[in-house]
């Protein structure tokens, strides 16, 4: 079974630019989180879709949006990039139903972006 | 929002069995506590899951006291290949904004 794709795998943008990531989870998965990660702040959680809704979202400003599609597979935006933008987006893919399951997050190898 | 405190960092040997002991003070009864393990520029792997007592699986054992305050990820055996951050996360497993990844512990293991 292939595991998550998050693409593009690296990217430079400048300041004001707008970007979009996406995220393919595992074949089957319904939710996909996304994380960004910073050596200074370390994982922190953007936001949760599963089934095409948005289900949680974390401490992060109205720049950063995302929306999951029909077959799952997701995007995050972040508009007006700031150079503390730069980080690595994780994003991470599970089953996601039943509130009291084991449901294991599976990640993807992220995408590296830069802000200059 | 249940936090989760770690030791920043550890160095261990090649063979040794290694035990990396998380607390978190505030879990809620139905949260799960999981471990992540990370190399640089990848996403975590998980590692274990477990809600009370030990669980053991092909690469790790996860020890939880009765009060469930603390939890210790127990390595056997490491290799030069387990130099990684491993992470401790409690939070209800369908809601994920409950979860906090906290700084880790970086593991270094020494030949």
């Amino acid at each position: 079974k292939a595991g998550v794709t998050q693409t593009p795998r690296y990217l430079i943008k400048t300041r004001g630019q707008q970007v979009t990531l996406s995220c393919s989870p595992i074949s089957g998965h319904r939710s996909v989180s996304w994380y960004q990660q910073t050596p200074g702040q370390g994982l922190q959680f953007l936001f949760e879709y599963f089934s095409e809704t948005q289900r949680n979202k974390g401490n992060f400003p109205g720049r950063f949006s995302g929306r999951q599609f029909s077959n799952s597979r997701s995007e995050m935006n972040v508009s007006t990039l700031e150079l503390g933008d730069s980080a690595l987006y994780l994003c991470a893919s599970s089953l996601g139903v039943s509130p009291l399951s084991t449901d294991t997050q599976y990640f993807g190898p992220g995408t590296r972006l830069t802000v200059l | 929002l249940a936090k989760t405190t770690q030791p920043i960092s550890m160095d261990s040997y090649e063979g040794q069995e290694v035990n990396i002991t998380c607390s978190h003070n505030n879990i809620a009864t139905n949260d799960y506590i999981t471990w992540y393990q990370q190399f640089p520029s990848q996403g975590p792997r998980f590692i274990i899951q477990g809600y009370k007592t030990k669980v053991t699986n092909e690469v790790a054992s996860l020890f939880i006291p009765a009060d469930r305050k603390s939890s210790t990820l127990s390595l056997p055996r490491v290799s030069l290949s387990d130099t990684a951050v491993y992470y401790c996360l409690v939070g209800e497993t369908y809601n994920f904004n409950k979860f906090y990844f906290g700084s880790g512990t970086k593991l270094n293991v020494k030949p």
